[in-house]
C-alpha cells in the first residue's frame, strides 16, 4: 500500500536550519510529484512548494523561496525538505503529500513532522 | 495568489442532520477544486476531488459541487466519526492554496 513515512520531530533554535525527509514506498517514487505543507498549532494548512522526483525540479512559494529547498534521492525513494534561517513562527507540523501531476489532488499525505523552533 | 474563503468557520451540528459547506475562490478556477477532512492530531484525507469527484473509499454521504468560483461540499445524513476540520484546496495555480477551514462538531 502507498505510504509516506516522514522523519521525527525536531526542535531547533532561532535561525537554525531544519532537514525533514519524507520515505515514499508502495508506488514507483518517480511518477508522482511531491507536495510540502504546514501547519502551525491550530491554524489552518500552508502551501511551501513541491518537487518532482524524476527529474528533481521545484517550485516554491514565493513566502518561503529563499529559505526553503526540496531535493530527493531515488535511490532510496525519499523527498528532503530543508528550511533555513528558522524563525518561532515557523513552529509547525510539516506534511509531505503525494500527487499525480503539478495541478492534481493530494491523495496519499505523511504522517506529520513537528518542528518546534524555541530558545 | 488565490484566495479560498470557507463559510461557516465552525457548525455544531446532530447527528443524520444535512452539513453544508462552502467555499469561495477571489477567480475562477474551473473544477480545480478539492476537499480534505482532517481529524483531530490526523493528517488530512482527501474526500471530493475536482469539485464533485469522491475519492476511493469515501463514505457516498460524502458529495461536492460547483465549478468556477463557487463549491460546496455536503455531508447527508452527518454521523459521530464525521467530526473534523473541513479544508477545501485549489490546484490550479501555484502556490496552491487551501481555505482556513470549518469545524464540525457533533451536538
Amino acid at each position: 500500500q502507498v505510504q509516506l513515512v516522514q522523519s521525527g520531530a525536531e526542535v531547533k533554535k532561532p535561525g537554525a536550519s531544519v532537514k525533514v525527509s519524507c520515505k515514499a514506498s508502495g508506488y514507483t517514487f518517480t511518477t508522482y510529484f511531491i507536495h510540502w505543507v504546514r501547519q502551525a498549532p491550530g491554524q489552518g494548512l500552508e502551501y511551501l512548494g513541491i518537487i518532482n522526483p524524476s527529474g528533481g525540479g521545484t517550485s516554491y512559494a514565493q513566502k518561503f523561496q529563499d529559505r526553503v529547498t526540496m531535493t530527493r534521492d531515488t535511490s532510496t525513494s525519499t523527498v528532503y525538505m530543508e528550511l533555513t534561517t528558522l524563525r518561532s513562527e515557523d513552529t509547525a507540523v510539516y506534511y509531505c503529500a503525494r500527487a499525480s501531476e503539478t495541478a492534481t489532488p493530494f491523495d496519499y499525505w505523511g504522517q506529520g513532522t513537528l518542528v518546534t523552533v524555541s530558545s | 495568489e488565490i484566495v479560498l474563503t470557507q463559510s461557516p468557520d465552525f457548525q455544531s451540528v446532530t447527528p443524520k442532520e444535512k452539513v453544508t459547506i462552502t467555499c469561495r475562490a477571489s477567480q475562477s478556477i474551473g473544477s480545480s477544486l478539492h476537499w480534505y477532512q482532517q481529524k483531530a492530531d490526523q493528517s488530512p484525507k482527501l474526500l471530493i476531488k475536482y469539485a464533485s469527484q469522491s475519492f476511493s473509499g469515501v463514505p457516498s454521504r460524502f458529495s461536492g459541487s460547483g465549478s468556477g468560483t463557487d463549491f460546496t461540499l455536503t455531508i447527508n445524513g452527518l454521523e459521530a466519526e464525521d467530526a473534523a476540520t473541513y479544508y477545501c484546496h485549489q490546484s490550479t495555480t501555484l502556490p496552491q492554496t487551501f481555505g482556513q477551514g470549518t469545524k464540525v462538531e457533533i451536538k
